[in-house]
C-alpha cells in the first residue's frame, strides 16, 4: 500500500534553512504529483506546494513563494522540500501527500514531520 | 486570492445526521475533496470529485454539490465520526486552498 515517510524536521533558528524529505513507496512515484501541506499547532491545514510528475512544473502558496523550493529525486523516490529564511510563522506539522490522478487534488498522506522555527 | 468558508463547528446526537457545508467561489468551477482528522492523526480522505467515496469509506459518508457550496453529509454519525472536518479544491492556477475545517462533535 502507498506509503509516505516525512523527515528533516526540527528546531531552527528564525533566518535559518531547513530541507524536509519525504520516502515514498508503495506506488509508482514517478508518475504522480505530490504536494506538501502544513499544520500549525492548533490550528487548520494549509497548502503549500505541488510539484508536477516529472518535476517541470511547480507551485507554491504565496506564505512560501521566494523562500521554500519544492522538488523531487525519481530515481530515489523521495520529495524534498527546501525551506530558506524560516520565520516563527512557519513552525507547523509538515505532510508530504500524493496527488491523484488529477495532480491538483491530493489522496494519500504521510504522517508528517515537525519544524519549530524558534530563537 | 480565493477562500473557502465551513462552520466551525457541528454537533450531532448518535444516529443523526451531521452536514458540513463549505462555500467558495472557485467551487463552481473546480470540484471538492473532504478530508477527516481525527487527533494525533494525518487527514484521511472521504469525498472525493464533490460525491464520490473512496473504498473503505463507511457509505454513510456523501457529498453534494450546488453553485458555490458543497456539503458533506454524515447519515446516522457514529461516535468514531468525532473528527474536524476540511473541504480542499483548486485552483485554475494551480494552487491549493483548504476551508478552515469544521469541528464534528458526535455526542
Amino acid at each position: 500500500q502507498v506509503q509516505l515517510v516525512e523527515s528533516g524536521g526540527g528546531v531552527v533558528q528564525p533566518g535559518r534553512s531547513l530541507r524536509l524529505s519525504c520516502a515514498a513507496s508503495g506506488f509508482t512515484f514517478s508518475t504522480y504529483g505530490m504536494h506538501w501541506v502544513r499544520q500549525a499547532p492548533g490550528k487548520g491545514l494549509e497548502w503549500v506546494a505541488l510539484i508536477s510528475y516529472d518535476g517541470s512544473n511547480k507551485y507554491y502558496a504565496d506564505s512560501v513563494k521566494g523562500r521554500f523550493t519544492i522538488s523531487r529525486d525519481n530515481s530515489k523516490n523521495t520529495l524534498y522540500l527546501q525551506m530558506n529564511s524560516l520565520r516563527a510563522e512557519d513552525t507547523a506539522l509538515y505532510y508530504c501527500a500524493k496527488a491523484s490522478l488529477d495532480p491538483q487534488y491530493m489522496d494519500v498522506w504521510g504522517k508528517g514531520t515537525t519544524v519549530t522555527v524558534s530563537s | 486570492s480565493y477562500e473557502l468558508t465551513q462552520p466551525s463547528s457541528v454537533s450531532v446526537s448518535p444516529g443523526q445526521t451531521a452536514r458540513i457545508t463549505c462555500s467558495g467561489d472557485v467551487l463552481a468551477k473546480k470540484s471538492a475533496r473532504w478530508f477527516q482528522q481525527k487527533p494525533g492523526q494525518a487527514p484521511v480522505l472521504v469525498i472525493y470529485k464533490d460525491s464520490e467515496r473512496p473504498s473503505g469509506i463507511p457509505e454513510r459518508f456523501s457529498g453534494s454539490s450546488s453553485g458555490t457550496t458543497v456539503t458533506l453529509t454524515i447519515s446516522g454519525a457514529q461516535v468514531e465520526d468525532d473528527a474536524d472536518y476540511y473541504c480542499y479544491s483548486a485552483a485554475d492556477n494551480n494552487l491549493g486552498v483548504f476551508g478552515g475545517g469544521t469541528k464534528l462533535t458526535v455526542l
